[in-house]
This record gives C-alpha cells, sequence and structure tokens, in this order.
C-alpha cells in the first residue's frame, strides 16, 4: 500500500512555544490530507481537510489560529501547534488520500507525539 | 451520531478465529463498510473494506448481512500482533474529500 511518512514521530517543547509537524506522501501525489489528534485512551478526532494549494477546511471546535495546517505540495502538509500548552499535549496523526480515489482506504502516518511542559 | 455500535473488548486465543461484529442499522445505500486498526501507539491501518458482498485478503474476511446492517470482521488465525483496537466505520467513500469519522472501537486482546 501507500507510505505515508510524518516527522517528528515524538517532540517535547516548553509551553508558549510553536511545534510543526511534518506530513509526507512518499510515493503517491497526496491531493487530501486529513489531521486527526488522539488523547489517550481516546477515539482519533478529525481536525482538519487540506487540500493541496488551498485553505484548509477545519472541523467545529477546532481553532484554525492555533492550529495552522499547510499543503504547499502533492507530497508535503504541515500542521502548526502555536503557543502551545500542556492540554495540547496528545497524538497527531495524518492520512492522505489522492484524486481518483473512489473508495474511503485512508493511508495514515505513524502519528507523531507531542507533549508540552 | 454514531453510525456503528461495536462491543467494547473482547479476547481470543492466538491461533484461534476472532470475529470481530459491528452494527450499522442505518447505513445507506451507497455507504461501504471498513474497517481499520490501530496497534498501540501508531497510526491506524487500513484492513478491508466491503458494499454487499462477502471479501477477503490476505488479512482478514469482512462478513455483511444480507439486510447490510451488521457485519463482521474475521482474523482467521488470530496472532499476539493482532491486539489492537479495531474500528468499523461506515461512508460513502464518495472521492479524496470524502472523511472517516472513528468511533471507539473494539478492543481486541490476543492471549498465548
Amino acid at each position: 500500500g501507500a507510505v505515508v511518512s510524518q516527522h517528528p514521530s515524538w517532540v517535547i517543547c516548553k509551553s508558549g512555544t510553536s511545534v510543526k509537524i511534518e506530513c509526507r506522501s512518499l510515493d503517491f501525489q497526496a491531493t487530501t490530507m486529513f489531521w486527526y489528534r488522539q488523547f489517550p485512551k481516546q477515539s482519533l478526532m478529525l481536525m482538519a481537510t487540506s487540500n493541496e494549494g488551498s485553505k484548509a477546511t477545519y472541523e467545529q471546535g477546532v481553532e484554525k489560529d492555533k492550529f495552522l495546517i499547510n499543503h504547499a505540495s502533492l507530497t508535503l502538509s504541515t500542521l502548526t501547534v502555536t503557543s502551545a500548552h500542556p492540554e495540547d499535549s496528545s497524538f497527531y496523526i495524518c492520512s492522505a488520500s489522492f484524486s481518483g480515489r473512489v473508495t474511503g482506504e485512508l493511508f495514515f502516518g505513524e502519528g507523531s507525539r507531542l507533549t508540552v511542559l | 451520531d454514531a453510525k456503528t455500535t461495536q462491543p467494547t473488548s473482547m479476547d481470543c486465543a492466538e491461533g484461534r478465529a476472532a470475529n470481530l461484529p459491528c452494527n450499522h442499522s442505518t447505513i445507506s445505500g451507497n455507504e461501504y463498510v471498513y474497517w481499520y486498526r490501530q496497534i498501540h501507539s501508531q497510526g491506524p491501518q487500513y484492513i478491508i473494506h466491503g458494499l454487499k458482498n462477502n471479501e477477503t485478503n490476505e488479512m482478514a474476511s469482512l462478513i455483511i448481512t444480507e439486510d447490510r446492517k451488521s457485519s463482521t470482521l474475521i482474523l482467521p488465525h488470530a496472532t499476539l500482533r493482532d491486539t489492537a483496537v479495531y474500528y468499523c466505520i461506515v461512508n460513502a467513500g464518495d472521492g479524496a474529500n470524502s472523511k472517516l469519522t472513528f468511533g471507539k472501537g473494539i478492543t481486541l486482546s490476543v492471549r498465548p
């Protein structure tokens, strides 16, 4: 199957700093990428959908100014957590889709664990 | 609103078949049934999907009832590495922007 890679796999930062997480599709062109967040012992919650070259669409309750998403190329999307606080500590997971996809099969990255001190 | 309901957890013995049920009584005619799993601290992994007919691949089999209101994922010979949370999702799958909404899933524990 298609490969999606995230970096970093884990990061620790101080409160108030910004953290960038990268999501790359390694062997296909991802026209759409989805960003999820997962708190311990909970399911994945969709944060936003990003299409290459356009602004991301955020789910209700997700602050777009806090979670900046950029999808500047067909193989790379980034999520920047701005002014991170301890409550932003979570497991962030991206998934990618491509134009022409006709079913719901998504390819997920390995996830990035953020810990804000 | 949850589109699918799954038991919270189940276990099975290594080497035996694991049958994971899912109810989706409000499924629409154009919606597929998808199964993903998530091993601890990893991203979800696609397993299988189907519309009406039963499906089989190298990982699992998917049995969908004739009225499509429920389905069962079958892992024919469970191993310890199959211990994970398994998510049953219904989705129309209409194109690249089609979002997947994850429920709570079922935690499968495979015991030695």
